[in-house]
C-alpha cells in the first residue's frame, strides 16, 4: 500500500549545488516525514512537518508542505558528498486508526566532489 | 547509549530452513516493526507491534512470524514458508503508533542471503 511516491527515483549533482525531491501522495495525512538512509544501513529521522505547517527547516534542510496538492518538497542546500544517500517520504493517512507509516520508494542522491 | 539494535549482521539460511532476526530497544518504545527492504527499493511493512503481547500483519506478513513478549524485543522468523527471503530486514520502534508520536528509530539492519 504505497502512499508515499518520491521523485526523481535518482538524482545526481555537484557538491556546492542544492538537491530537491519531492513527494506525492495520495489521502489525507496528519503529518509527513523525511528520512535518510546511507547504503545498507538504518533508516534517520530527518524532519517531520504537520498537516497544518506550510514549511519547516532544519540546519540545510528545507522542508514544504501543499495539502492542496497532496505533495511535499524536501531542498537541500549547498550539498555535500556526505549528503549521498538514499532519501524516504513516509506518510501517516488521517483517519486511519492505529496504523504505521507508509514510505515511498526513495530518491537516491549523488552528490559528486 | 540508547538505540535499537539488530543482529546479527549478515545472515545465511539455506533452502528450507526457519531462521531468526533478533531486533532489541532501550529506548522504552511501545511500538516495534519489521520491514523488508529489496535492493532500490522502499520499505515494505511486514509485521508490526503497538504493545506487549499484540502484534498486527503488515503488509507482506506471509511466510513471517513474530512475537512480543517484552517491550525491548521484537523477534522475527523467517520460515521455509517465504518463498524469496534475501533481502535487508529492518526493525524499527517509535513511541506508539498514533500520530504524533510516530517518528521512527531504526536499527542497522540484518542483511538475509539463502543459499
Amino acid at each position: 500500500s504505497q502512499q508515499g511516491e518520491e521523485d526523481p527515483q535518482a538524482l545526481s549533482i555537484q557538491e556546492g549545488e542544492n538537491a530537491t525531491m519531492n513527494c506525492s501522495y495520495k489521502t489525507s495525512i496528519n503529518n509527513l516525514q523525511w528520512y535518510r538512509q546511507n547504503s545498507g544501513r538504518g533508516l534517520v529521522h530527518l524532519i517531520l512537518i504537520r498537516s497544518n505547517e506550510r514549511e519547516k527547516h532544519s540546519g540545510r534542510l528545507r522542508v514544504t508542505l501543499d495539502t492542496s496538492k497532496k505533495s511535499s518538497s524536501l531542498l537541500i542546500t549547498a550539498s555535500r558528498a556526505a549528503d549521498t544517500a538514499s532519501y524516504f517520504c513516509a506518510t501517516d493517512a488521517r483517519n486511519s486508526g492505529n496504523t504505521p507509516l507508509v514510505f515511498g520508494k526513495g530518491t537516491r542522491l549523488s552528490v559528486i566532489a | 547509549d540508547g538505540g535499537i539494535t539488530q543482529s546479527p549482521k549478515y545472515l545465511f539460511r539455506k533452502e528450507g530452513q526457519n531462521v531468526t532476526l533478533s531486533c532489541e530497544q532501550n529506548l522504552n518504545h511501545d511500538a516495534m516493526y519489521w520491514y523488508r527492504q529489496d535492493p532500490g527499493q522502499g520499505l515494505r511493512l511486514i509485521y508490526y507491534s503497538q504493545i506487549v503481547n499484540d502484534f498486527q500483519k503488515g503488509d507482506i506478513a506471509e511466510g513471517y512470524s513474530v512475537s512480543r513478549e517484552k517491550k525491548e524485543s521484537f523477534p522475527l522468523t523467517v520460515t521455509s514458508a517465504q518463498k524469496n527471503p534475501t533481502a535487508f530486514y529492518l526493525c524499527a520502534s517509535s513511541m506508539s503508533v498514533l500520530a504524533g508520536g510516530n517518528e521512527q528509530f531504526f536499527g542497522p539492519g540484518t542483511r538475509l542471503t539463502v543459499l
